[in-house]
């Protein structure tokens, strides 16, 4: 069983849709859970990340964990083709920077 | 103004041949990572530094190699590069263990 599970995608969605992305993990040794974006050839860029169990919200973008099933999830309300990307979950045990990554959903907003 | 810098942004090298992938920072900050993205995966930790102290991860192949010779640089040596080195390489940094890391734009590696 891989550590980490992501839905590769594509998933297409229409322009002002919302869109749900979301990540399993089997180490409950994880505490810090992170999502990146990252355009096309591009690094990754940091979109949200939590410490703990419960919702975050940060304008379109809400981030989701659930400890107690080893979730998380993502949600971009009112979806621009700006958004379209590629979205990883991170995931760490014991420091911000050494991370596990999920291998990515593609996202495809279309106007 | 870009913080993290990485050259070049595309490199070619023959099987192989040694080539080393350059990352640099104007951000002062102390800890450095370099990850490894081959198509369609996850990024994966290939080692970091903590200032000068060099710590790699257990299931790093002998053929990668890093060097830092000041807090701004870091580079990454590939000894003898295989077809399946062939990925896109990220240098990230971060100001300590306990903070945001930000990722550079990446040096996309074709083996021929």
């Amino acid at each position: 069983q891989k550590e980490v599970e992501q839905d590769p995608g594509p998933l297409s969605v229409p322009e002002g849709a919302i869109v749900s992305l979301n990540c399993t993990y089997s180490n409950s040794a994880f505490q810090y859970f992170m999502w990146y974006r990252q355009y096309s050839r591009k690094g990754p860029e940091l979109l949200m990340y939590t410490y703990s169990s419960g919702n975050k919200e940060d304008g379109r973008f809400t981030a989701q964990v659930d400890k107690s099933s080893k979730y998380i999830s993502l949600f971009i309300r009112d979806s621009q083709p700006s958004d379209s990307a590629t979205y990883l979950c991170a995931f760490s045990t014991d420091s911000w920077g050494k991370l596990q990554f999920g291998a990515g959903t593609q996202v495809v907003v279309t106007p | 103004d870009a913080m993290v810098i990485q050259n070049p942004r595309y490199q070619v090298t023959q099987f192989g041949k040694p080539v080393t992938l350059s990352c640099s920072q104007t951000l002062n900050h102390n800890v450095m990572y370099w990850y490894q993205q081959k198509s369609s995966q996850a990024p994966k930790l290939l080692f970091h530094y903590y200032d000068k102290d060099f710590n790699n991860e257990a299931d790093t192949p002998d053929n990668f190699q890093s060097r830092r010779p000041n807090t701004s640089f870091c580079f990454l040596d590939i000894r003898s590069p295989g077809l399946g080195d062939a990925a896109m390489y990220l240098c990230a940094t971060s100001r300590d263990r306990q903070t945001f890391v930000g990722f550079g734009p990446g040096t996309r590696l074709t083996v021929t």
